[in-house]
Order: structure tokens, then sequence, then C-alpha cells
């Protein structure tokens, strides 16, 4: 059974950088047809997706985040990375990691959710403050 | 401002249906599958229906899912109180190049 574990520094000064990692066990990051996505949740707010990064490296980010936003895959700890720069009071929220499987034909392969993100991590509570 | 738009709340009494709405555009639900979450209280999002009405193995056929265009709906059949919880419909958009969730729904169990 794929688990997704989030870790990383609970406090983070305004105007820095923001940095989380996700453990994956019980499966392999680099199995084919996944892509690893970071979602995150404002305290008393919705969901909103920041980025998402396919087993091969390829990435997908959020227009609103993305000249701020890195996501990487390090198939040798077996885990993906997130690093947010310049963050103020608004990134303040917990941070989840997911899994969803690509859609493929023939020939190619698109990170629509056509099947959805099955595996979630417990989320990680990130505070932006001076 | 979510893309995608949902009610902020629904309610029911044990045993009702309810059903949910979800609407977007012509480039995210009316051009790609539509999946749904619930989040209990204090937990991580968990897949509810996915590929519009697909239930993932363990979802109860309580819940069902459909899409029409550029709108969806999670129904609930036979409300329990262990369904009060955040519901969330997400889609891919073509034109943004990436997913969008709803602003969530909060059912409350009369």
């Amino acid at each position: 059974q794929l688990q997704l574990q989030e870790s990383g520094p609970g406090l983070v000064k305004t105007s820095e950088t923001l940095s989380l990692a996700c453990s994956v066990s019980g499966g392999s990051i680099s199995s084919s047809g996944y892509y690893w996505d970071w979602i995150r949740q404002p305290p008393g707010k919705g969901l909103e997706w920041i980025g998402s990064i396919y087993h091969s490296g390829g990435t997908y980010y959020n227009p609103s985040l993305k000249s701020r936003v890195t996501i990487s895959v390090d198939r040798s700890k077996t885990q993906f990375s997130l690093k947010l720069s310049s963050v103020t009071a608004a990134d303040t929220a917990v941070y989840y990691c997911a899994r969803h499987q690509a859609f493929c034909t023939k020939t190619s392969c698109y990170p629509t959710y056509y099947y959805g993100m099955d595996v979630w991590g417990q989320g990680t509570t990130v505070i932006v403050s001076s | 401002q979510s893309v995608l738009t949902q009610p902020p709340s629904a309610s029911g009494t044990p045993g009702q249906r309810v059903a949910i709405s979800c609407s977007g555009s012509r480039s995210n639900i009316g051009s790609n599958a539509v999946n749904w979450y619930q989040q209990l209280p204090g937990t991580s999002p968990k897949l509810l229906i996915y590929t519009n009405n697909q239930r993932p193995s363990g979802v109860p056929d309580r819940f069902s899912g459909s899409k029409s265009g550029t709108s969806a709906s999670l129904a609930i059949s036979g409300l329990q109180s262990e369904d009060e919880a955040d519901y969330y419909c997400a889609a891919w958009d073509d034109s943004l190049n990436g997913g969008v969730f709803g602003g969530g729904t909060k059912l409350t169990v009369l």
C-alpha cells in the first residue's frame, strides 16, 4: 500500500523559502504513469493545487504561484520536494502531497485528473511569520 | 475565488438524499473528468468519485456522481451522521494547464 509523508519546518520567516519533502513508501516514485502533486489548504479555507511532477521530471505549476514554485524528484531518496520562495503570511497553510495516475493514450500521457488523486499524505502545517 | 463553483453549505436529515453541485466552464469540466473528495474534520481529503461517476474500492454506493456539459453533481443517498464533512470537486483545466478545485461545500447532517 503506497503511503506518502510530508516533512519540513513548521515555521518559515517572511520573504524566505519554504522547503518541504514528501517521502514515498510502499511503492516506487519512478513508477511509469504517475504524477506527484502538492496541494495546500489555508486555515479555514479550501484546497488549492500548487503543482505536479511526472515520474520522468516534467512539471506543471499553478499560474498564480509559478514564479515562486519549484517541484523536483529525488529518486535516490524516494521523495519529491516543494520549494516556494519569497513567502508571505498568505502562504500559511496545511500542505499536502498526493499522487494521481496519468491519462495515457497509445502515444502520449496527460496530467488530467481522469483517475483522481487517490493517495494523500496526512498534511503538514506551515506558518509564515516574521 | 475558485475556478469551480460550489454552494458553501448543504444540509439534510439522516436517511435523506442530498446533492451538491459544481459548476465550471468548457476548459475544465466541459473538457475533462471530474473528481470529488471528502474531507472529514481534521483529516486529509479522500477520493470519493473519479472520472465523473466512478467509485474507488471501499466507497459506499450511497455516493454517486454525474456530469452534464460544464456542470457536475455529487449525490449522497441514505444520509448518515458520518457523512458530515467538506466536499470538493476538482478537474484539470486546459486553459490554465493545471488542476482546479471548487471552493468546497460543508455538509451538515441535522
